[in-house]
């Protein structure tokens, strides 16, 4: 399966500790995005990546939150000292920007499974 | 990128077309309209998009109304693997930055 992958699928923690997760991306696909889910809400958009340049930020993105790409290829989400209200699905998408002419995108974001947060 | 309205929830018989109504009043000219769905605790899943013309795969058709302030995903054979959340995106090109905004969907339920 050439899809977009992401580990761990789950993860319990306590408050207070850090985690870290991994988002493998489709492999010719040069952007990268995370998003956030909580229950009953749509997915929030976090952070992006073109190759490994972190290029916008959400407000969202306390500074408790770290992304990285160091190589353009897979890309970490860490969160440090985690709180209850951290607990969410934490969702990767790539793709690659393809023009349909007079600039406009025709880009599509493609997602992996998610990676489930409980914080207790 | 602009706002797009869908009901709650809608109810479908499995064999019958499923119609997803989703208003973007708001559009403007290099906008386009996306779908994706999301099956219960798995990542959303690219169903189709469009600018101004219908479109079809072997998903689904989007059709697109003349003004573009309102589109419609039609599933043409519902089945119980449909049962999910449908969001309808509107999103335009900012340059680099290119993020979906997704609203709360419509939760489809297909039955027996």
């Amino acid at each position: 399966d050439t899809g977009v992958s992401q580990n761990p699928r789950h993860k319990i923690t306590k408050r207070g500790q850090n985690v870290t997760f991994r988002c493998d991306p489709i492999s010719e696909h040069n952007r990268l995005y995370w998003y956030r889910q909580t229950l009953g809400q749509g997915p929030e958009f976090l952070t992006y990546f073109q190759n490994e340049a972190q290029l916008e930020k959400s407000r969202l993105l306390s500074d408790r939150f770290s992304a990285e790409r160091p190589k353009g290829s897979f890309s970490t989400l860490e969160i440090q000292r985690t709180e209850q209200g951290d607990s969410a699905m934490y969702l990767c998408a790539s793709s690659s920007p393809g023009l349909a002419g007079a600039g406009v995108t025709k880009e599509t974001q493609y997602f992996g499974p998610g990676t489930r947060l409980l914080v207790l | 990128d602009a706002k797009t309205t869908q009901p709650t929830s809608m109810d479908c018989a499995e064999g019958r077309a499923a119609n997803l109504p989703c208003n973007h009043s708001t559009i403007s000219g290099n906008e386009y309209v996306y779908w994706y769905r999301q099956i219960h605790s798995q990542g959303p899943q690219y169903i189709i998009h469009g600018l101004k013309n219908n479109e079809t795969n072997e998903m689904a058709s989007l059709i697109i109304t003349e003004d573009r302030k309102s589109s419609t995903l039609i599933l043409p054979h519902a089945t119980l693997r449909d049962t999910a959340v449908y969001y309808c995106i509107v999103r335009g090109y900012t340059g680099t930055a290119s993020k979906l905004t997704f609203g709360t969907g419509t939760r489809l339920q297909v039955t027996l």
